[in-house]
């Protein structure tokens, strides 16, 4: 089936500063990429959608300017969490819609900020 | 809007037994697509099954199969023959026919499986 690569699967950074996380589709387009947030025992919160050559669709409450997101070709959609702070640690997914009505997911981000 | 519920934070079943986990959700589509996710440790989201909401017969694959009951707005999961290995966070999930196949989520169950 399809997949969609994450990476880093975890990662640790000091206050303050920024953190890249790339999501690639391996074998299909993906013309869209969802961004989600995941707190311990939760469900997965969206944060926002990107599409391949536009701005992305930021929900309600996530700060554009902290959570930038960049899906400049059809495999590959950023996430960059910039001035990172302790209350954004937290595990981070992305997922592309395929061809049929399923989503794929990433391995997921887990982002510690010390 | 669409919401989905799940009103089991918790299920345990005993290996080789069976366990059903509940889901409802809201909407006024007609057209959509329910889902079944689920999320080991490794916290992977796998699929597990879906249906189609214009099809009447309950979706099965091996041993995990739905009872999909459009009118009512339910749509649980019945897990047979429990195995240590479907111990995991279980998401029921809807996604709108035509959508950008966005979904909307519930809460998760975790389904613990005692040996």
């Amino acid at each position: 089936g399809a997949v969609v690569s994450q990476h880093p699967s975890w990662v640790i950074c000091k206050s303050g500063t920024s953190v890249k996380i790339e999501c690639r589709s391996l074998d299909f387009q993906a013309t869209t990429m969802f961004w989600y947030r995941q707190f311990p025992k939760q469900s997965l919160m969206l944060m926002a959608t990107s599409n391949e050559g536009s701005k992305a669709t930021y929900e309600q409450g996530v700060e554009k300017d902290k959570f930038l997101i960049n899906h400049a070709s059809l495999t590959l959609s950023t996430l960059t969490v910039t001035s990172a702070h302790p209350e954004d640690s937290s595990f981070y997914i992305c997922s592309a819609p395929g061809l049929g009505a399923e989503a794929f997911f990433g391995q997921g981000t887990r982002l510690t900020v010390v | 809007a669409q919401t989905v519920t799940q009103s089991q934070p918790e299920m345990s079943v005993q290996e080789a037994e069976t366990v059903t986990l509940s889901c409802t959700y809201d909407t006024s589509e007609s057209d959509y697509y329910l889902f079944w996710y689920k999320q080991p440790p490794s916290r992977q989201m796998i699929l597990v099954i879906r249906q189609e909401a214009y099809k009447q017969q309950n979706a099965t694959e091996n041993r995990f199969s739905v009872n999909f009951q459009k009118a009512a707005k339910s749509f649980s999961l019945k897990i047979s023959d429990s195995q240590l290995g479907d111990a995991a966070m279980y998401f029921c999930a809807y996604r709108i026919w035509d959508s950008n196949y966005q979904l909307i989520w519930g809460a998760g169950t975790k389904l613990i499986i005692k040996p």
